[in-house]
């Protein structure tokens, strides 16, 4: 049974580029949640995903986008790329409540 | 909103010692608690989660945690530390009526021979 995969593992972009992070659910799994965790900080949470749709946001601007495919998949978009987006950036899968949310080994993002 | 605080961000204990991990809630009503363990370049490994079946909940890796209303508290403990637990622990809650973790700041655990 596969886990949470996260590609790809690691990426460096420039300020202002455009990234896209991408993720596949736990198999059954139906939500998709997106994190950020920076050098020595707890995740962060972006968002979630429920049938196709954002269903709660973090405090994160509107430069952190997303996107959930009808097979659970997920992508998360960020543009104009800030220093300070430079992170690990985790997504987490589960069922509808109250079940646990299991993590992928997460993408590190440098931006220089 | 509903938080976690982590007491202290550094524990050190010698191989075969007890393993005591702090949490500490905020929430009116009895929130979901989890521990999570990350190792160094990895993502977050599910520990234990508490969803009020019982106030004991044993985990992974011979991890446990209580839950304690009256101290809003969730510690995780383990009776005899290994080499291998030598890694970061984060507490996280998520209330009842919203879907996001919210975690403390980690605690790093160190063992030593």
């Amino acid at each position: 049974d596969a886990g949470v995969t996260q590609s790809p593992t690691h990426l460096i972009k420039t300020r202002g580029q455009q990234v896209t992070l991408r993720c596949s659910p736990k198999s059954g799994h139906d939500t998709v949640s997106w994190y950020q965790q920076a050098l020595g900080q707890g995740p962060q949470f972006i968002f979630q995903y429920y049938e196709e749709e954002e269903r709660q946001r973090g405090n994160f601007p509107d430069r952190f986008s997303g996107h959930q495919f009808p097979n659970y998949s997920s992508e998360l978009n960020v543009n104009a790329l800030l220093l300070g987006d430079s992170a690990l950036y985790l997504c987490a899968s589960s069922l509808e409540l109250p079940g646990a949310q299991y993590f992928g080994p997460g993408t590190r993002l440098l931006v220089l | 909103a509903q938080s976690v605080t982590q007491l202290g961000s550094h524990v050190s204990v010698s191989e075969g010692a007890l393993v005591l991990l702090r949490c500490n809630y905020s929430s009116s009503v009895p929130p979901y608690l989890f521990w999570y363990v990350q190792y160094p370049n990895q993502g977050l490994q599910l520990l234990l989660k508490y969803t009020s079946a019982a106030t004991l909940v044993k985990g992974i890796n011979g991890f446990e945690a209580e839950f304690k209303k009256s101290e809003t508290s969730f510690h995780l403990t383990k009776p005899s530390a290994h080499m291998s637990d030598a890694a970061e622990y984060f507490c996280a809650v998520r209330s009842n009526s919203g879907y996001a973790l919210n975690f403390g700041k980690g605690t790093s655990l160190l063992v030593t021979p």
